[in-house]
């Protein structure tokens, strides 16, 4: 069974550009999360999905970032515009639903903004 | 919301000794610990978690522990090889929301 699938796995662009991250999740896996990692730090919340709710984005920088979950399956990430400060790891992680724990992460997708 | 701390930040260890690593969390209501093993260019993976109904789980060389009295639990891996080296995250979790630790560069010498 595929496991979580996230592209692109690096990207690299100039600051005030937008960019998106992409995100498949293990097939019937409810909730979906999005985690920002900063070099040796853990995995922080950007958001998190039950089907196609955000149901926490309490974390979401929402004067740049933007997330969404059509059909609640796949599910996008935008930084518009990006900012130096936002070189990170983005995480997508799947479960398969409310109370059963375990997380299932995407291999993530490395930021760098010059 | 909930706040998860970790320590050490880094841990160096012989091989075949004994490697211990320590969370506290805030949130008495979380009710689901697991620890995360990452490897350089991957995501985490789940190596043992532990429900806030038990006390102790052991799988292997690997352990964890809870007290929820005082809020903390430890995971314990034995007999240490070169291949445990990583950084390990723990985390807790209520409802789905999941908060995790600064991790711990674990580093075993061969």
């Amino acid at each position: 069974e595929a496991g979580v699938v996230q592209s692109p796995r690096y990207k690299i662009i100039e600051k005030k550009q937008p960019v998106a991250f992409w995100c498949n999740p293990i097939s019937g896996h409810n909730t979906l999360y999005w985690y920002l990692q900063n070099l040796g730090q853990g995995p922080e919340l950007l958001i998190r999905y039950e089907n196609e709710e955000a149901v926490d984005d309490s974390q979401l920088p929402k004067d740049r970032f933007s997330a969404e979950r059509l059909k609640g399956v796949d599910s996008t990430l935008k930084i518009q515009p990006a900012e130096l400060g936002d070189s990170a790891v983005y995480l997508c992680a799947s479960s398969l639903g409310s109370h059963t724990g375990e997380l299932f992460f995407g291999e993530g997708s490395r930021l760098t903004v010059l | 919301g909930e706040n998860v701390e970790q320590h050490p930040s880094t841990l160096s260890v012989q091989e075949g000794d004994s490697a211990v690593i320590k969370c506290t969390y805030s949130d008495s209501a979380s009710n689901y610990f697991p620890w995360y093993k990452q490897e350089l260019g991957k995501g985490p993976q789940l190596i043992i978690d532990i429900r806030s109904n038990v006390g102790e789980k052991k799988d292997q060389r690997i352990a964890v522990t809870l007290n929820k009295t005082a809020k903390h639990f430890s995971l314990h891996i034995t007999e240490t090889q070169p291949e445990d080296s990583a950084v390990y995250f723990c985390a807790a979790s209520k409802d789905s929301d999941m908060r995790f630790g600064a991790g711990t560069r674990l580093t075993v010498k061969p």
